[in-house]
Formats: C-alpha cells, sequence, structure tokens
C-alpha cells in the first residue's frame, strides 16, 4: 500500500526567507504526486502535481517541487515566502487507482507553515 | 465554472443524533469522493463514486455511514447514529472522466466540519 511521510509537522519562517517542505512516499508503481494548500478557513486548493514528464514542477504561488524517484521524495520549495502563504500543506500520492481518470490519493500528515514577520 | 460545494460548512450534534453532509461537484464531473480528516491526522479516503455507482467504499469506516449519489449528481453522506469518534472535517471531491480536461486532478470543497459532543 502507499503511504507519504511529511516530515515536519510545524514549519515557521521569516517571512522573504527560502522554505522547503518534506515529503517523502512509498510506492512500488509508477505514481502521480501532489501538494495540495489548505489557507484558514478555506478548502483544499491543488498547489502543483507531478503525472510525467519534467521532474521540476512549477506551481501557483511561486511554489516549486522536484519529483526524486530514487529517494521517493516530492519536497515543495518557495526561495522567498511571504505572509500569504501561512497555510496548511498537504503531500499527496495516487494510489494507482486510474478507473475512469480516478484517483485515490493517499495524504502525508500535513505540514502548518507560518510565516513571521 | 462553480467549483465543489458543500454543505453544512458546520455542524455540532449530540451523539447519537442523525447528520447528513450533502456535496455538490462540479458539473459535468463522473467522479465523485468523500474524504475525512480526523482532528490532526491525515486526510483519509472514505468512497469514490462513478456517476451514481460506487466504486470503491473501502475506506467507509462501518456501517453507520451511508452515502448516496441518486441520478450521478449531488452525494450526501448520513452518519446514524453519530459517535464522537466520528467529528472531523469531511471533504468532498471531483473530478472528470478519463480524456477531458482536468483528468486526474481532484477538486476539493471546502470541507464540512463535523462536531459531535
Amino acid at each position: 500500500a502507499q503511504s507519504v511521510t511529511q516530515l515536519d509537522s510545524q514549519v515557521p519562517v521569516f517571512e522573504e526567507a527560502p522554505v522547503e517542505l518534506r515529503c517523502n512516499y512509498s510506492s512500488s508503481v509508477s505514481v502521480y504526486l501532489f501538494w495540495y494548500v489548505q489557507y484558514p478557513n478555506q478548502g483544499l486548493q491543488l498547489l502543483l502535481k507531478y503525472l510525467s514528464g519534467s521532474t521540476l514542477v512549477k506551481g501557483i504561488n511561486g511554489f516549486e517541487a522536484e519529483f526524486n524517484k530514487s529517494q521517493t521524495s516530492f519536497h515543495l520549495r518557495k526561495p522567498s515566502v511571504h505572509i500569504s502563504d501561512t497555510a496548511e500543506y498537504f503531500c499527496a500520492v495516487s494510489d494507482g487507482y486510474l478507473i475512469q481518470g480516478a484517483q485515490k490519493l493517499v495524504f502525508g500528515q500535513g505540514t502548518r507553515l507560518t510565516i513571521n514577520p | 465554472e462553480a467549483g465543489v460545494t458543500q454543505f453544512p460548512s458546520h455542524s455540532v450534534i449530540e451523539k447519537g443524533q442523525t447528520v447528513t453532509l450533502r456535496c455538490d461537484p462540479i458539473s459535468g464531473h463522473d467522479n465523485l469522493y468523500w474524504y475525512r480528516r480526523v482532528m490532526g491526522k491525515e486526510i483519509k479516503f472514505l468512497l469514490h463514486f462513478v456517476k451514481e455507482s460506487k466504486q470503491d467504499e473501502s475506506g467507509m469506516p462501518n456501517n453507520r455511514f451511508l452515502a448516496e449519489r441518486t441520478g450521478g449528481t449531488y452525494s450526501t453522506l448520513k452518519v446514524q447514529p453519530a459517535e464522537l469518534e466520528d467529528s472531523g472535517v469531511y471533504f468532498c471531491a471531483s473530478s472528470p472522466q478519463q480524456g477531458r480536461s482536468g483528468a486526474n486532478v481532484l477538486t476539493f470543497g471546502a470541507g464540512s466540519r463535523l462536531t459531535v459532543l
């Protein structure tokens, strides 16, 4: 079975500093990988995804992630964070479930990113 | 395009009572999913509909939970009778069928927070 580990439950960062949120997954098959973000009092929003092709994936709001198959990682990075990036971030992997184009996602426990002025 | 809509946003009920959560997916999306996040833990898959048919309900915790999607449009998730451990945030998501734009990516609603006292 698939599993996802987000190594940090909380990450405090100063504004304009770089940040990396770590995500490792376990899988015996090819995977699709996702990062979702949940801003305070809002729902889950797709930040970026890796389905195939280039291992460096760019998403919204200046975030990017790199798929590393040998290390089974999909870390999320941003070179300079803003106060508005304060949110909870979730890494997810598909369960290889592609019936009718569906995806069965397995999520990590989430990383709460706090940006301090 | 309207997003995934969930109602109610927050429900507080007594143990033993019944609650029904509703999800309106994006129009035309055949795939509809329910996920749940119990306090501080990871978001977990509950079940998946393709149109009106239950494709996978392996994540449903027990027979107190009943999901329906009559006519293949909106879906309801009923909890009867509710227990304390059912408290959490219930997310609904939808995705189009394979071959259509946006396939393989889930769009989530804002969630329905359930508190059982």
